[in-house]
C-alpha cells in the first residue's frame, strides 16, 4: 500500500533560518506529490505540488523536488518568517490506482520564533 | 465563492447520541470527500463521494455514515457517538482530474464525545 513518512516534530527555529522538512513516500505507481500547510485554527491548504519525477514545486519561498531514486519530497525555504509557524502536511496521490485518494503523512509542527 | 464550508464549527455530544456534520461546496467540484485528524495521527480518510449518489468507504469508515444527495453537499453522519469520535474533521473537494487532484479543505468540526 501507499505511504508517507515526515520527520517528526516539533521544530522550532529561529526567524531568517533554513528549514528542511524531510518527506519519504511509499507507492505502488508513479504518484503526485504535495505539500500542505495548516494554519493554527483552520483547514489545510495546498502549499506546492509536483506531478512526476525531478519536478520543482514552489511557493511563497518554499521548494521541493521530486526524487523518484530516493524517493522523497523535501520541504525547504531558505528564510522561515513568523507568519511561517503551521503545520505542514506531505502527501501522495497514486492516481493510477484508479483512486483519487490522498495519503498524508502524520504533519510536522513549525514553529518560528523572533 | 465560499469554497468549502462546514456546519457546525464546534460540537459536543454524549456516547450514543447521533448528529450529522454539513459540508458545502460552491466551485461545482464532483469529488468530496471526510476525514479525521487526530493529533499524531495526520489525516485519515472516513468516506469519500465521486458524484452525486455515489459514496465509497476510506480507511477508517466503521462508525459513520455519508450521503451526497446532492452535488454540492457531502453529509456525515453519526448514528452512535463515541468517545473514540472525539477528532477534528475535515471537508474536502476536488474535480474530477487524473493528472492531480488539488483538494480544497473547509475550516472543519472540532467534535468532542462525553
Amino acid at each position: 500500500g501507499n505511504s508517507v513518512t515526515q520527520m517528526e516534530g516539533p521544530v522550532t527555529l529561529s526567524e531568517e533560518a533554513f528549514l528542511t522538512i524531510n518527506c519519504t513516500y511509499t507507492a505502488t505507481g508513479y504518484p503526485s506529490l504535495f505539500w500542505y500547510v495548516q494554519y493554527p485554527g483552520e483547514g489545510l491548504q495546498l502549499l506546492l505540488k509536483a506531478t512526476k519525477a525531478d519536478d520543482k514545486g514552489s511557493n511563497k519561498g518554499f521548494e521541493a523536488t521530486y526524487r523518484k531514486e530516493t524517493t522523497s519530497f523535501h520541504l525547504e525555504k531558505g528564510s522561515v518568517q513568523v507568519s511561517d509557524s503551521a503545520v505542514y502536511f506531505c502527501a501522495l496521490l497514486d492516481s493510477g490506482a484508479g483512486s483519487y485518494q490522498l495519503t498524508f503523512g502524520k504533519g510536522t509542527k513549525l514553529s518560528v520564533i523572533p | 465563492n465560499a469554497g468549502v464550508t462546514q456546519t457546525p464549527k464546534f460540537r459536543v455530544l454524549k456516547t450514543g447520541q447521533s448528529m450529522t456534520l454539513l459540508c458545502a461546496q460552491d466551485m461545482n467540484h464532483e469529488y468530496m470527500y471526510w476525514y479525521r485528524q487526530d493529533p499524531g495521527m495526520g489525516l485519515r480518510l472516513i468516506h469519500y463521494s465521486v458524484g452525486e449518489g455515489t459514496t465509497a468507504k476510506g480507511e477508517v469508515p466503521d462508525g459513520y455514515n455519508v450521503s451526497r444527495l446532492k452535488k454540492q453537499n457531502f453529509l456525515l453522519g453519526l448514528e452512535s457517538a463515541a468517545p473514540s469520535q472525539t477528532s477534528v474533521y475535515f471537508c474536502a473537494s476536488s474535480l474530477r482530474t487524473a493528472s492531480y487532484n488539488e483538494q480544497f479543505f473547509g475550516p472543519g468540526t472540532r467534535l468532542t464525545v462525553l
